[in-house]
């Protein structure tokens, strides 16, 4: 079966700019996290969602945003790109069931700010 | 506030030199501890889920452990492929939806 899928997997931008990053999550998932991770630290959470509704949200400023769509897949976006979002950002799923489940996570999205 | 700090930092072994990775965590209500392997720009791979004090569990030459105020890593006999950094982390008491990360520890297998 395959995997949580993200796009892209690298991505260059300028301060200032707009960015989009897209992920699906495992078939049956209907729940999606985005998570951010700096160099040598551990992921921070930036959102979650379930059922397209915004069920959690990380201490990020409103330049993040994300949405879920019907299918379950998800974007996230940032705007006005500052240096300090470079980073590479996580997607996670997690099966269906309630409580605290195990997230599996995609291969993730490299973004460069110049 | 939530907490999860893991030690060593980094560790270099010998291959077939067992040793143990520590993630000690500070939340309330506990509802999962989680063991992640993250290969360099790759995403977190998932290794083991813990739920109670007590409860072990193995997976070849790797096995967690929990008790009421940390996790164990144990790595037996390890070989240059277990080479990797070794997330712990536990879901938030206050953002009950949000996974909470140690910074990890970076493990160096050489033969």
């Amino acid at each position: 079966d395959a995997g949580v899928t993200q796009s892209p997997t690298h991505l260059i931008k300028t301060r200032g700019q707009h960015v989009t990053l897209r992920c699906s999550p495992i078939s049956g998932h209907k729940s999606v996290s985005w998570y951010q991770q700096v160099l040598g630290q551990g992921p921070q959470f930036i959102f979650q969602y379930y059922e397209k509704e915004e069920r959690g949200r990380g201490n990020f400023p409103d330049r993040f945003s994300a949405r879920q769509f019907p299918n379950y897949s998800s974007e996230l976006n940032v705007n006005a790109l500052l240096l300090g979002d470079s980073a590479l950002y996580l997607c996670a799923s997690s099966p269906p069931g309630g409580g605290a489940r195990e997230q599996f996570f995609g291969p993730g999205t490299r973004l460069t700010v110049l | 506030e939530d907490q999860v700090t893991q030690s060593p930092e980094a560790l270099r072994l010998q291959e077939g030199e067992s040793s143990s990775l520590n993630c000690s965590y500070t939340v309330s209500g506990l509802r999962g501890l989680f063991w992640y392997r993250q290969d360099p720009g790759k995403g977190p791979e998932f290794l083991f889920t813990l739920y109670s004090a007590g409860e072990e569990k193995e997976k070849e030459r790797l096995k967690a452990t929990l008790t009421k105020k940390e996790s164990f890593l144990h790595i037996t006999a390890p070989k240059p492929e277990d080479s990797a950094t070794y997330l712990c982390a536990v879901y938030s008491g206050e953002a009950g939806t949000a996974l909470i990360f140690g910074k990890g520890t970076t493990l160096s297998v050489s033969s």
